[in-house]
């Protein structure tokens, strides 16, 4: 079946330049994540959505970075005026809703790996 | 603050090897994952566990919530087991459930 897909896949932009970055969950699933992973880290909460709801944007870096998820389904991570020091994979994940405190497990897209220079 | 610390960083073993990677983090955890990231960054979930153990093929994931520790092991290590592995925990009482990552082990298996 169809897993998250994320596009692009690589994404070069001059330093300054604004990008949108899409994500694709698996049809159905409540819950979507957006982290980022820096060269030779581990990945990083963004934010999260329950449906179109933005439940929590407390990981995300600055006010450049903005997420939505209109229809609750795809969702896009904008960037505005990139700095270098965005240069990271973006990593999607999504999962069926938490029910009574029980999670369920995430599934992750390819990733977008964003260069600025 | 919610914390997950792997250990160790780096591995180099050699094939057919019983590998062993451990994961602590601090209070109120729901859930841990470990998960497996191969070169190009796509991560890949390999477990899901809020107690006890769980075996998939080579695969074993123990999880003691007393002394907050999860260990991955991996029976007769294969090259194809090459990658990096990541615990992260799901912290209750937060309102999301979104991941804290451990910093992920280095895993080379040899020939």
């Amino acid at each position: 079946g169809a897993g998250v897909s994320q596009s692009p896949r690589y994404k070069v932009a001059k330093r300054g330049q604004d990008v949108a970055l899409r994500c694709d969950p698996i049809s159905g699933h409540v819950s979507l994540f957006w982290y980022q992973q820096a060269l030779g880290q581990g990945p990083e909460f963004l934010t999260y959505f329950q449906n179109e709801a933005q439940l929590d944007k407390s990981g995300l870096p600055s006010d450049r970075f903005f997420a939505e998820r209109p229809e609750g389904s795809v969702s896009t991570l904008k960037i505005q005026r990139t700095q270098q020091e965005d240069s990271a994979v973006y990593l999607c994940a999504s999962s069926r809703s938490l029910a009574g405190g029980l999670s369920y497990e995430q599934y992750f897209g390819p990733g977008t790996r964003l260069t600025v220079t | 603050k919610n914390e997950v610390e792997q250990s160790p960083q780096n591995l180099t073993a050699q094939e057919g090897e019983f590998i062993t990677i451990n994961c602590s983090y601090s209070v109120g955890i729901s859930a841990l994952h470990w998960l497996q990231q191969h070169p190009g960054g796509g991560i890949v979930s390999l477990f899901m566990l809020s107690s006890g153990k769980k075996k998939h093929g080579r695969l074993i994931a123990t999880i003691n919530i007393q002394e907050k520790h999860s260990s991955l092991h991996i029976t007769a290590s294969h090259p194809r087991d090459s990658a990096v592995y990541i615990c992260a925990g799901i912290f209750s009482g937060g309102g999301a459930d979104g991941l804290t990552f451990g910093k992920g082990t280095h895993l080379i298996i040899q020939p």
